[in-house]
């Protein structure tokens, strides 16, 4: 089993809906998380941390789960901009561990 | 600011070449990390240095990739001799702080190699 795992997706929601990702991790150890944002052809780019049970800002929410050892990110009235791939990450220690990443497609 | 630093963005060898990948951190970083990144495989960290000393390397697929940190504002990414499995998307990032995956990580544009 991989140490992150993720829908790979993708998702095709219309402009303003509402859509959520789970990420699931295996390592109990796991300290912090992480949502990232990549672009077709494009580096990585922080979307979000999490630390503690969640986090919110604008439309996106993170929450985290470690009872069940999962991730989710929330995207409210989506918009065709937040078509990307999203990433999790997570830190068990020193080293920063993602999934596959989950594709997005917001459609007009 | 300048974000990080990568060159070559693009590189295209023949197999049995040696390929050097550069990397610049974002000025004051003192985390520095290489990551491959392919479709069957996804983000794959490589190996991690902090003030410039490897820290873990356990990513690092086999001999033929090695790394080095000379300074805290450069590093190298070496493949020698390359194999056209080697093609991937490479990306170096930088953080500040004491532990490799706590803060938060600023990747750079990547060097995409193709090993013909």
């Amino acid at each position: 089993r991989k140490e992150v795992e993720q829908d790979p997706g993708p998702f095709n929601v219309p402009e303003g809906a509402t859509v959520a990702f789970n990420c699931t991790y295996s390592n109990s150890a796991s300290q912090s998380f992480f949502w990232y944002r990549q672009d077709c052809r494009k580096e990585p780019k922080l979307l979000m941390s999490v630390y503690s049970s969640g986090n919110e800002d604008g439309r996106f929410t993170a929450q985290l789960n470690r009872a069940s050892q999962y991730i989710s990110l929330l995207i409210r009235d989506s918009k065709l901009s937040d078509s990307a791939t999203y990433l999790c990450g997570h830190n068990a220690g020193n080293m920063l561990t993602f999934g596959g990443g989950t594709r997005l497609m917001v459609k007009p | 600011d300048a974000g990080v630093i990568q060159s070559p963005r693009h590189e295209v060898t023949e197999m049995g070449q040696e390929v050097t990948l550069r990397c610049k951190p974002i000025s004051g970083h003192n985390s520095l990390f290489w990551y491959r990144q392919t479709m069957m495989r996804g983000l794959e960290l490589l190996i991690y240095f902090n003030n410039n000393v490897p820290i873990d390397d356990s990513g690092m697929p086999e001999d033929r990739f090695s790394a080095k940190m000379p300074n805290a504002s450069f590093s190298t990414l070496k493949i020698q001799p390359s194999e056209p499995r080697d093609s991937a998307v490479y990306f170096c990032a930088s953080s500040f702080g004491l532990a490799g995956g706590q803060e938060t990580q600023y990747f750079g544009p990547g060097t995409r190699l193709l090993v013909l």
